[in-house]
């Protein structure tokens, strides 16, 4: 019973390079969201997908891009970092009954130097 | 603007003492306010969903309650294990089923 698995836990980058961030479910939930968590700004939202083939933008989706071929897996690039980037990012899940909430990962913490 | 506020920004409570915890909203067509628990390197832990007005939730020590423009999670006798940041989370009709998070309330509950 895994839940949302987000790798890799921690990750140093260059200005400049590109990464992904991956995060896999097993609940077979249909909606999948990428949060950043900054000191001060609390949770905001990246990208997000409601189905597989279908993503949308969020309230700060520059700097980022997203797919979803599979139900299971949400990647998020980051397509060449900067420092505004640091930052500590959430996958989260639901099975879109509201009653259920969202499933959370554990996070990635994100340095760009 | 600041669709989901919270406060107070941290609380420190003495072992036993009850408080609350306010979430404000101002959002149109509520679908839901969820309460959310984060400890210091973890994601946030799903607490509670409240669908309406005068709806109420219990889990432990915490009771979740909501009226038409705000939230609050009430502590009963806490213990130094409540410490954590406690999040509130909105989704609403012009949200495409996505949570609207407040910045959070950072708890201390001393022994």
């Amino acid at each position: 019973n895994a839940g949302v698995t987000q790798t890799p836990k921690f990750q140093v980058l260059k200005t400049g390079q590109s990464m992904t961030l991956q995060c896999a479910q097993d609940m077979n939930h249909e909606y999948m969201s990428w949060y950043r968590q900054d000191p001060g700004m609390g949770l905001r939202l990246i990208h997000y997908s409601v189905g597989a083939g279908i993503t949308d933008q969020g309230e700060v989706p520059n700097g980022y891009n997203v797919s979803r071929s599979t139900t299971e897996d949400f990647p998020l690039r980051l397509l060449s970092a900067a420092p505004s980037q640091t930052s500590v990012y959430f996958c989260a899940s639901s099975p879109g009954q509201i009653a259920r909430g969202y499933t959370f990962g554990s996070g990635t913490r994100l340095t760009v130097v | 603007e600041d669709q989901v506020t919270q406060s107070p920004e941290a609380l420190r409570l003495q072992e036993g003492e009850s408080s609350s915890l306010n979430c404000s909203y101002t959002v149109s067509g509520l679908r839901g306010l969820f309460w959310y628990r984060q400890d210091p390197g973890k994601g946030p832990e799903f607490l509670f969903t409240l669908y309406s007005a005068g709806e109420e939730k219990e889990k432990e020590r915490l009771k979740a309650t909501l009226t038409k423009k705000e939230s609050f999670l009430h502590i009963t006798a806490p213990k130094p294990e409540d410490s954590a940041t406690y999040l509130c989370a909105v989704q609403y009709g012009g949200s495409q089923g996505n949570l609207i998070f407040g910045k959070g309330t950072k708890l201390s509950v001393k022994p």
